[in-house]
């Protein structure tokens, strides 16, 4: 089955970088999402990366994509307080009708 | 202003009771989706629906039902068999279905008592 793996929790100071990882299981995912989560909300789309991609950048968001290591990374450049959140990866399963979450890491930054 | 609302965004129950939440959107979006997220354990797939009048069960079907006569709607029904209800669900739409991004709605958090 699916198996989309991330580390629980993340502290980081305000101004640094975050990086939060993400392992998945397929390799024949078309895309990959990275979702935020601020308390008591719902999932907002945070970005996408394409599989044939090995490097997105938006603002300050990189993701980097390794294929070869199923290995997903979402680096959060100056890391403000309002980045606090719990943030997913997700893959859609072959052949399903739904994407499959990661258990989310939830980020903590400290002023 | 497009989206999906879900009501209420608390609800309370008392063991032994059914109690039905809402999801509405109005994106016009074919394919509807319920999760259940708890403490650690990211989100699970509660049903899923792909079209009007037809659904699929997910990982955690048991204790759950669900109607989709509308496309703008996909209530979810938490039923006395559930065993453990208290939850956050979240309800999620997308436009073409399959590994398409999916939108989600603010969540309700259900307390059973």
């Amino acid at each position: 089955g699916e198996d989309v793996e991330q580390s629980l929790f993340l502290s980081v100071r305000e101004g640094d970088s975050s990086v939060i990882n993400c392992t998945y299981t397929d390799s024949s995912s078309t895309y990959l999402y990275w979702y935020k989560q601020e308390p008591g909300a719902g999932l907002q789309l945070l970005t996408y990366i394409f599989s044939n991609m090995d490097m997105k950048q938006d603002q300050r968001l990189t993701v980097l994509l390794n294929k070869k290591d199923k290995h997903l990374s979402l680096r959060i450049a100056d890391t403000q307080t309002g980045d606090s959140a719990i943030y997913f990866c997700a893959e859609p399963p072959p052949g399903a009708n739904n994407l499959f979450f990661g258990t989310g890491t939830r980020l903590t930054v400290i002023p | 202003d497009g989206g999906i609302t879900q009501s209420p965004k608390y609800l309370f129950r008392k063991e032994g009771q059914n109690v039905t939440l809402s999801c509405e959107q109005n994106l016009n979006h074919d394919a509807m989706y319920w999760y259940r997220q708890d403490p650690g354990q990211g989100l699970r797939l509660i049903y899923y629906s792909q079209i009007v009048n037809d659904f699929q069960k997910g990982d955690i079907a048991e204790g759950y039902s669900v109607s989709r006569e509308k496309k703008e709607s996909f209530p979810l029904t938490v039923t006395s068999a559930q065993k453990n209800p208290t939850a956050f669900y979240l309800c999620a739409s997308t436009a073409l279905g399959g590994g398409d991004q999916q939108f989600f709605g603010p969540g309700t958090r259900l307390t059973v008592l």
